[in-house]
């Protein structure tokens, strides 16, 4: 099973909006709604931000939100602020075990 | 408050041994999916294992497959990782992770390092 593919990096000031890419196939991303957000601030373990495509666990801020077009799906972070500086993570489940992205390093200029 | 607490890494030499615990609290881990992932130094997160709720499959990476195996203790409520014919490459930080709400989860890491 291949890595998803995320952009390696993305940045953006503090207010604007940053969107993450996480492209997979019809065996993961785009065969199940399953798809997993993760953000990792390092010597941290990775916390969720995202489930199943675009739900939000409690306790998450409403300036993260996530979606799906076929095989590629979407983190967007609104209102940037320093804390979301980290490193993000995509998940897909892929029938029998689940597949990571690459990660992107967000960067809060 | 539900908790995972991960233990057992070290230093092991190339072809050794090591066994990994994942002990849980606040729930139940007989009642889900768990998973083990882990992160080389400086690089991303690879899923390495699962288990099944039931205990009834588990499930591998293929560059782990024959040389790690997954189990747990549901009277312990302890995940397990045994790990054999350790390689230099497998040298990295081991979590483990509960499977509801996405991998909603996760315990503070154990480290592994595999070198002679």
């Amino acid at each position: 099973q291949s890595a998803l593919t995320q952009p390696r990096s993305v940045s953006g000031s503090p207010g604007q909006s940053v969107t993450i890419s996480c492209t997979g196939t019809s065996s993961d991303v785009g065969g199940y709604n399953y798809v997993s957000w993760y953000q990792q601030h390092p010597t941290k373990a990775p916390k969720v931000m995202i489930y199943d495509v675009s739900e939000r666990p409690s306790g998450v801020p409403d300036r993260f939100s996530g979606s799906k077009s076929g095989n590629t799906a979407s983190l967007t972070i609104s209102g940037l602020q320093a804390e979301d500086e980290a490193d993000y993570y995509c998940c897909s489940y892929t029938g029998s075990s689940v597949v990571f992205g690459g990660g992107t390093k967000l960067t809060v200029l | 408050e539900v908790q995972l607490v991960e233990s057992g890494g070290g230093l092991v030499q190339p072809g050794g041994s090591l066994r990994l615990s994942c002990a849980a609290s606040g729930f139940t881990l007989s009642r889900y999916r768990m998973h083990w992932v882990r992160q080389a130094p400086g690089k991303g997160l690879v899923w390495v294992s699962c288990i099944e709720s039931d205990g009834s499959r588990t499930n591998y990476a293929e560059s782990v497959k024959g040389r790690l195996t997954i189990s747990r203790d549901t009277a312990k409520n302890t995940l397990y990782l045994q790990m054999s014919s350790l390689r230099a490459e497998d040298t990295a930080v081991y979590f483990c992770a509960r499977d509801y709400l996405g991998l909603g989860v996760w315990g503070q890491g154990t480290t592994v390092t595999v070198s002679s």
